[in-house]
């Protein structure tokens, strides 16, 4: 099982301001990588897969980058409706697996 | 609109059985690979299991395998998942995933998840 590391645990933003949260595998996964936005009390939303691309509806604020073992989430102006925990999840093979998290507080 | 609905969560004794079920709608079913994750509260994402389109690949989780079997039922549009030797550390919300792609790939829909506790 591959296993993914996310820094840092916790982000605290002021609205507006730009957000960076970082992934890391623990072996290469190419570009299978996604990105989920969770807020509290609701099923988890896919944001980015393929490391870059953004998923349907997902607005331009937020962007992916990365490959191999090291990826980014950029959130570009945050916005209160990002508040959440983000996960980031590979899917290099059928064994997936998740990040641990990092929460995004405002 | 497509939507994935889970059923058969509950609280189950230690050692017993469970059959989560997930109907599937919206969507051209037997064209996509599926996913179980489950999430204990409180807690983070963990993937389960993963079941590809035509039932030729499935995929477990190194702390379900042996216990829990992954199925789907292409005819009815529906994705099971029967859970065996329960276990405390099964407690979780369990959610159904659908996944973009006949094989592995990333969860584009998710049910609103089913919560399963075991405890005596």
């Amino acid at each position: 099982e591959i296993v993914m590391t996310q820094s840092p645990a916790t982000l605290s933003v002021s609205p507006g301001e730009r957000a960076t949260l970082s992934c890391r595998a623990g072996q290469t996964i190419s570009n299978n990588l996604a990105w989920y936005h969770q807020r509290p009390g609701q099923a988890p939303r896919l944001l980015i897969y393929g490391a870059s691309t953004r998923a349907t509806g997902i607005t331009a604020r937020f962007s992916g980058s990365g490959s191999g073992t090291e990826f980014t989430l950029t959130i570009s102006s945050l916005q209160s409706e990002d508040l959440g925990v983000y996960y980031c999840q590979q899917y290099n093979n059928w064994r997936a697996s998740f990040g641990q998290g990092t929460k995004v507080e405002i | 609109e497509i939507q994935l609905v889970e059923s058969g969560g509950g609280l189950v004794q230690p050692g017993r059985s469970l059959r989560l079920s997930c109907v599937a709608s919206g969507f051209t079913f037997d064209d996509y690979a599926m996913h179980w994750v489950r999430q204990p509260p409180g807690r983070g994402l963990e993937w389960v299991a993963g079941i590809s389109w035509n039932n030729g690949s499935v995929g477990y989780a190194d702390s379900v395998k042996g216990r829990f079997t992954i199925s789907r039922d292409n005819a009815k549009n529906s994705l099971y998942l029967l859970m065996k030797n329960m276990r405390p550390e099964d407690t979780a919300f369990y959610y159904c995933v659908k996944v973009d792609g006949f094989g592995s790939g990333p969860g584009d829909f998710w049910g609103q998840g089913s919560l399963v506790t075991v405890s005596s």
